[in-house]
């Protein structure tokens, strides 16, 4: 069965620091996501993309962050300059339709360690 | 204003009962609703969802929900536990953005 596959799976990085997290969604798939957890807690949405441009942002996702689709496959999310606070795991999604009309697919997450 | 609750943090079941997962929402219109699981160290699997017809859902693994419009809720349930399905259960729903509103999940532990 296809996968979303993100890499690394865990990346430390000091406080400032940009960090580049990868995902290769479902290749069928038309939508994709960031979302974040803290601590195995809630699932927080951060960005949802389509047709090469930001279809919907929450209120963590500030300028700090930014998402390209730079090739056919791959689906990045930058922090440029990284806080502490942004540790966490951090899921790449992908779905055929819109979320909330089809299942997401997630990946196994990124673990993101700021010291 | 459109939400999800979890009311449990954690729900205990021996292995071989029957387990409920509760979930209530707050939401505009018609809901759609989704359960997804996920175990340690991995990202959330997708378990059913409801969007419209029965009001029980049948999904992976032999886990159903039932929707009640009524009582707004969307409990996930399964007749007999496994060991195996320890795990972190969240509800959604999706708002009138096609964005998923998440529950704050509840940790499931099946003990043998």
């Amino acid at each position: 069965e296809p996968e979303v596959t993100q890499t690394p799976s865990h990346q430390v990085t000091q406080m400032g620091q940009e960090v580049i997290l990868r995902c290769v969604p479902i290749s069928n798939h038309l939508y994709f996501y960031w979302y974040r957890q803290i601590l195995g807690q809630k699932v927080e949405f951060l960005v949802s993309f389509y047709n090469n441009e930001i279809s919907e942002k929450s209120e963590i996702f500030d300028d700090q962050f930014s998402v390209e689709r730079p090739d056919g496959s791959n689906f990045t999310l930058k922090i440029r300059s990284t806080k502490l606070e942004d540790s966490a795991m951090y899921f790449c999604a992908s779905s055929e339709g819109r979320a909330g009309n089809s299942p997401l697919h997630f990946g196994n997450g990124t673990r993101l360690t700021v010291t | 204003a459109q939400s999800v609750a979890q009311p449990e943090d954690q729900v205990n079941v021996a292995e071989g009962n029957p387990l409920t997962v509760k979930c209530t929402y707050s939401v505009s219109g018609n809901p759609y609703l989704f359960w997804y699981v996920q175990y340690p160290n991995r990202g959330l699997q997708f378990l059913l969802k409801y969007i419209t017809g029965d009001n029980l859902v049948k999904g992976s693994y032999g886990f159903e929900a039932e929707f009640n419009k009524s009582q707004t809720s969307f409990h996930l349930k399964k007749p007999s536990a496994l060991v195996s399905d320890s795990a972190l259960y969240f509800c959604a729903v999706r708002d009138s953005n096609y964005q998923l509103i998440w529950g704050a999940g509840t940790k499931l532990i099946i003990k043998p």
